[in-house]
This record gives structure tokens, C-alpha cells and sequence, in this order.
């Protein structure tokens, strides 16, 4: 059972146009969202959160939406540069239980911005 | 601070064999995970600690696996005997707190 899911494997851009990647989730006892970058060869690298109390995060080039009713977040990146084709994986964190401290990972989207 | 350090980056080993991978987490952070990632599964989450203690080691496949952690600079994961499904990338994460965690580079296994 899948409890984080990124359905696009892929997503090509032009460079300089928005990349917009999605994820949706099924645990409501999430309260913490992250998107992670990962170069091969590499490991993944943190990029942006959001707390499951806000609806918009901003850092740059990069944004992060959350509706919760939906149990739906997106990552948008704007401009896009060659630079950010990687891997993007989409994470949610449990509040409460027994696995509190660890990160439910989606299957990941690779994004190709071409220039 | 030098980020999750990971050792060997690459392990090449023969079905049947002992293999023992290391990581040193960033200093100050008191939760450590280990991953592995394949192509069909993605990222899975194998072990985490808290304090050096064993929270949650339910992702582990089998008893083959194995992961101690003996103090906060330190972890390794075991597995013995090792199986050509084992081939992976494995990855040890640390974080303090449980929010951002932040990842090695990896140990890519092959078991042959």
C-alpha cells in the first residue's frame, strides 16, 4: 500500500518555463511534507517543507503547495534551469504513533529541463 | 560539518559472503535511518535509531540483516549471508529532531 505517491515517472520542461511536480498522499496522520533532490551517484538532498499547518511554502525558485483536503502537494520551480534535472521524491512524515520519526518516500518524478 | 559519511561507496562481494556497510552521521543529530533504494521498490526505509536505541527495524527484510548502532558517531548494517536480490544502493540518513533528514551518498552493492 502506497501511502506517497508521485504518478508522472517523468516530466520534461523548457528551460526558463515552470516545472510543476505532484504528489498525493493517503495517510491523513501526516504532518510534514519535504521534497528531496537526487543527482545520480548522489544522495538525495533536501530542497523544501511544509508543515501540514500551512498551505504555501517559498524559497527561491521553489514553492511548495499543500491542500490538505485534497491530500494533494506540489512542487513548483520557476524559472526551470538545466541544472535542476534530477530526480525529485516527494516525503510525508507521521505525527503521532509508533514510526513517528521516520519518512514515508514516494517512487520519485525525473525531471529533464532542456535547453 | 563534512554532511553523512558512508563507507565503502561501492562493494562488489560474492553470494554467500559477510558484508558490512558504515556510516557516521552529522554531529548533533540524534536520529539515524538506513535506506535502500532499487528500481522496482524505490526508497525504502530499513532501520531507524533515536539516541543510539533501535526505534522501528520493521523494513528489514530478513534476519540476514542486521544494524547496530554503539554510540551517536556510528552505525553499521549487516548483511550475512548476502543474496544477489541484495544488490542495492544503501543509504543512511541522520536528522535531529525528525524533520529534514539529510542523506549519504551511498553504498552501491553488488552481490554476484
Amino acid at each position: 500500500d502506497q501511502q506517497v505517491k508521485q504518478n508522472s515517472p517523468s516530466l520534461s520542461v523548457q528551460e526558463g518555463r515552470i516545472s510543476i511536480l505532484n504528489c498525493d498522499y493517503t495517510n491523513s496522520m501526516f504532518d510534514y511534507f519535504l521534497w528531496y533532490k537526487k543527482y545520480p551517484a548522489e544522495g538525495p538532498t533536501f530542497l523544501i517543507s511544509i508543515s501540514s499547518i500551512k498551505d504555501k511554502n517559498e524559497d527561491g525558485r521553489f514553492t511548495v503547495f499543500l491542500n490538505k483536503s485534497a491530500k494533494h502537494l506540489s512542487l513548483h520551480i520557476v524559472p526551470s534551469q538545466p541544472g535542476d534535472s534530477a530526480v525529485y521524491f516527494c516525503a510525508a512524515r507521521r505525527a503521532f504513533g509508533g514510526s513517528q520519526g521516520n519518512l514515508i518516500f514516494g517512487k520519485g518524478t525525473k525531471l529533464s529541463v532542456k535547453p | 560539518d563534512a554532511g553523512v559519511i558512508q563507507s565503502p561507496r561501492h562493494e562488489v562481494t560474492e553470494m554467500g559472503q559477510e558484508v558490512t556497510l558504515r556510516c557516521k552521521p552529522i554531529s548533533g543529530h540524534d536520529y539515524l535511518f538506513w535506506y535502500r533504494q532499487t528500481m522496482m521498490r524505490g526508497l525504502e526505509l530499513l532501520i531507524y535509531f533515536n539516541n543510539n536505541v533501535p526505534i522501528d527495524d520493521s523494513g528489514m527484510p530478513e534476519d540476514r540483516f542486521s544494524a547496530k548502532m554503539p554510540n551517536a558517531s556510528f552505525s553499521n548494517l549487516k548483511i550475512q549471508p548476502s543474496e544477489p536480490r541484495d544488490s542495492a544502493v544503501y543509504f543512511c540518513a541522520s536528522s535531529f529532531n525528525t524533520y529534514e533528514q539529510y542523506f549519504g551518498p551511498g553504498t552501491r552493492l553488488t552481490v554476484t
